[in-house]
């Protein structure tokens, strides 16, 4: 199955400051997502990475705090804008070949 | 609103028990459902998948098994192994393909198998 490298795998930020996490997929996916891990909840979709046009958000996220790029069919990045503390979580990339597969996260601490 | 449920946070059994992680849904649109595991510092990897169709799908050690009229699917493993030790994640779609693949998951319930 296709491998998702995931970068940095994690990171501790200045309050308002902006933090791009990249996903390097090593195979060409037709749809890519990104999820939010808050602690002690659940992976909660954040947005679908589109290729060559806008990402499409989930209800609850925008694209002025969580652009996404897609470029290509194997690589996208996630920018969380602006932080804040209650942007602490783990943010995960997803790829789709039949099963869903996921990068290895990116651990977002802010201060 | 959770539509996806793992009541137990934690579960902890003896190696070659039977593990038995249980899920419920709310969304009466799901129709596949999906168990990953996920160790500390990784992503979550898939595990076994069910469509609505069926009642039980096996893969070696690991059974799931789905009931619609209650709602509820339950992950079994036997026999238990200490590598088992993870954090086991139930997850729900409507469908198993197109636009409308979008997961969604419950909050986790981690697994511990002493040796």
């Amino acid at each position: 199955s296709a491998v998702i490298s995931q970068k940095p795998s994690r990171d501790i930020c200045q309050r308002g400051t902006s933090l791009t996490i990249q996903c390097q997929v090593d195979s060409q996916v037709t749809m890519m997502f990104w999820y939010r891990q808050q602690p002690g909840q659940s992976l909660t979709l954040i947005a679908t990475a589109n290729q060559g046009s806008e990402a499409t958000y989930e209800s609850g996220f925008v694209i002025d705090k969580f652009p996404i790029s897609r470029p290509n069919l194997t690589f996208s990045t996630l920018t969380v804008s602006n932080m804040s503390p209650e942007d602490s979580s783990i943010y995960l990339c997803s790829g789709r070949q039949g099963t869903a597969f996921f990068g290895q996260g990116t651990r977002l601490t802010v201060v | 609103d959770q539509q996806v449920k793992q009541n137990s946070p934690s579960l902890s059994v003896q190696e070659g028990r039977i593990s038995i992680l249980n899920c419920d849904y709310t969304n009466s649109m799901f129709d596949y459902f999906l168990w990953y595991k996920k160790y500390p510092a990784e992503g979550p990897t898939f595990l076994i998948s069910i469509s609505s169709i069926k009642d039980k799908n096996e893969d070696g050690r690991f059974t799931v098994f789905l009931n619609k009229s209650a709602k509820h699917l339950s992950l079994h493993i036997v026999p238990s192994q200490p590598g088992d030790s993870a954090v086991y994640f139930c997850a729900a779609s409507e469908g198993s393909g197109g636009s409308n693949y979008k997961l969604t998951f419950g909050k986790g319930t981690l697994l511990t198998v002493n040796p």
